[in-house]
């Protein structure tokens, strides 16, 4: 275990539905990050929170609402998904927002969109 | 454009025997450069990370070198064994202005390890 979990582990959604993702790390990080791995494709950063402030938005649709209440907990917030959207979301912390520090990740939550 | 492409996309390879993964980049200005283990199912897990002046790093029976001045970068793995099977990902940071976290990840070589 990295001391960073996600749940669910795996969700199935319609495209009208309304689901939260939910991340929670123990490592006392001050950073925390959502990517998108979709098959055979790179990692895709989709959010950074830096001390719970938001510091980065990769270009993600508004359908993807993040929310970081404190540094251990962060939050995707899904609605009207599209079926392109299916692939496998990770959550993961550093110490710092800094290419120095270490990232790790959580096991990731499996998201099907019907 | 700043990319990192990995070789092969996928390895098969019998348990005992050795193999080399290959990772080429164009990731400018070059932090750092981090080797990842992903289990089927699983978040990705560090191995390596190397700076500029390292050209090589060791974690077990993993060895990752690093030609900084070519922009190549190989994981070899030594006497495989059935655990190693997973996705291999490369991953390089750039120092990019702004101070964040920049990380340029490649797609991964799937490894399986038959019996």
């Amino acid at each position: 275990e990295t001391g960073v979990t996600q749940t669910p582990r795996h969700l199935v959604m319609g495209m009208t539905n309304k689901k939260s993702l939910k991340c929670e790390q123990h490592l006392g990080h001050n950073a925390m990050y959502w990517y998108k791995q979709s098959a055979k494709k790179p990692l895709e950063l989709m959010f950074v929170y830096n001390f719970k402030e938001q510091t980065e938005n990769n270009s993600v649709p508004s359908r993807f609402s993040p929310e970081c209440p404190n540094s251990s907990h962060l939050f995707l917030h899904l609605h009207t998904l599209q079926p392109e959207d299916s692939a496998l979301y990770l959550c993961a912390s550093s110490q710092e927002v800094s290419v120095a520090y270490e990232q790790y990740f959580g096991p990731g939550t499996r998201l099907t969109v019907t | 454009k700043n990319q990192v492409e990995q070789s092969p996309q996928s390895l098969i390879i019998l348990e005992g025997k050795n193999c080399t993964l290959q990772c080429n980049y164009t990731v400018s200005p070059f932090s750092n450069l981090r080797w990842y283990k992903q289990d089927t199912g699983r978040g990705p897990v560090s191995l390596t990370i190397m700076t500029f002046s390292e050209n090589t790093k060791s974690n077990g029976r993993y060895t990752a070198t690093l030609d900084a001045d070519t922009k190549q970068s190989s994981l070899h793995i030594t006497a495989s064994q059935l655990s190693d099977s997973a996705s291999y990902i490369c991953v390089v940071s750039g120092d990019f202005s702004g101070g964040y976290n920049k990380l340029i990840f490649g797609a991964g070589t799937r490894l399986a390890v038959h019996p």
